[in-house]
């Protein structure tokens, strides 16, 4: 089975630009969350996506959006860059996302913004 | 404010040796505690799920335990390899709901010499 895949890997950016990343979750996965990693913050929950509908939302501005496809595959869309929004950015999905379910990470997508 | 702290920030050991590793945390209303370890340049992995009723968990060499009256568990590993160096991380989510909110520690970097 395959596991979760992120495009792009590594990206880079602009002040003032935006960027869309993409998460396929594992085959059969409903529940896709993202994350955002620092050396500053550590991990910080973004939001989490069941069924297309946002479930959960971590304490992010509105500059961090996301959705979820049919597919269950997930975009995650931050407008407007600053330079803090450089990170690792990392999604996981789930089978349900009912809080007690495994997750499963992918690589992650690079982000730097200059 | 939902708050998850781990101890020690870093660690090195010999190739052989066990270890324990410590998170404490005040997150409420507590749903479950999750273990990760994360490889440099990769997204975490999942090594432990605990619930409210769980005192011990194990994965093979991994082995983490959960106090819920003090707020503390720790994450022991048995016959250290070289493969285990990485960071670990403790991760605790709330439940208001139907909502699962994930605080995450910073982490602990483990490092495994020859």
């Amino acid at each position: 089975k395959a596991g979760v895949t992120q495009t792009p890997r590594y990206l880079i950016k602009t002040r003032g630009q935006q960027v869309t990343l993409s998460c396929s979750p594992i085959s059969g996965h409903r529940s896709v969350s993202w994350y955002q990693q620092t050396p500053g913050q550590g991990l910080q929950f973004l939001f989490e996506y069941f069924s297309e509908t946002q479930r959960n939302k971590g304490n992010f501005p509105g500059r961090f959006s996301g959705r979820q496809f049919s597919n269950s595959r997930s975009e995650m869309n931050v407008s407007t860059l600053e330079l803090g929004d450089s990170a690792l950015y990392l999604c996981a999905s789930s089978l349900s996302g009912t809080g007690n379910h495994e997750q499963y990470f992918g690589p992650g997508t690079r982000l730097t913004v200059t | 404010k939902n708050q998850v702290e781990q101890s020690p920030q870093s660690l090195i050991i010999l190739e052989g040796k066990n270890c324990t590793l410590q998170c404490n945390y005040t997150v409420s209303p507590f749903s479950n505690l999750r273990w990760y370890k994360q490889d440099t340049g990769r997204g975490p992995v999942s090594l432990t799920i605990m619930t409210f009723s769980e005192n011990t968990k194990s994965n093979g060499r991994y082995t983490a335990t959960l106090d819920a009256d003090t707020k503390q568990s720790s994450l022991h590993i048995t016959a250290s390899q070289l493969s285990d160096s990485a960071s670990y991380i403790c991760v605790v989510s709330a439940q208001t709901g139907g909502s699962y909110i994930p605080t995450f520690g910073r982490g602990t970097s483990l490092i495994v010499h020859p």
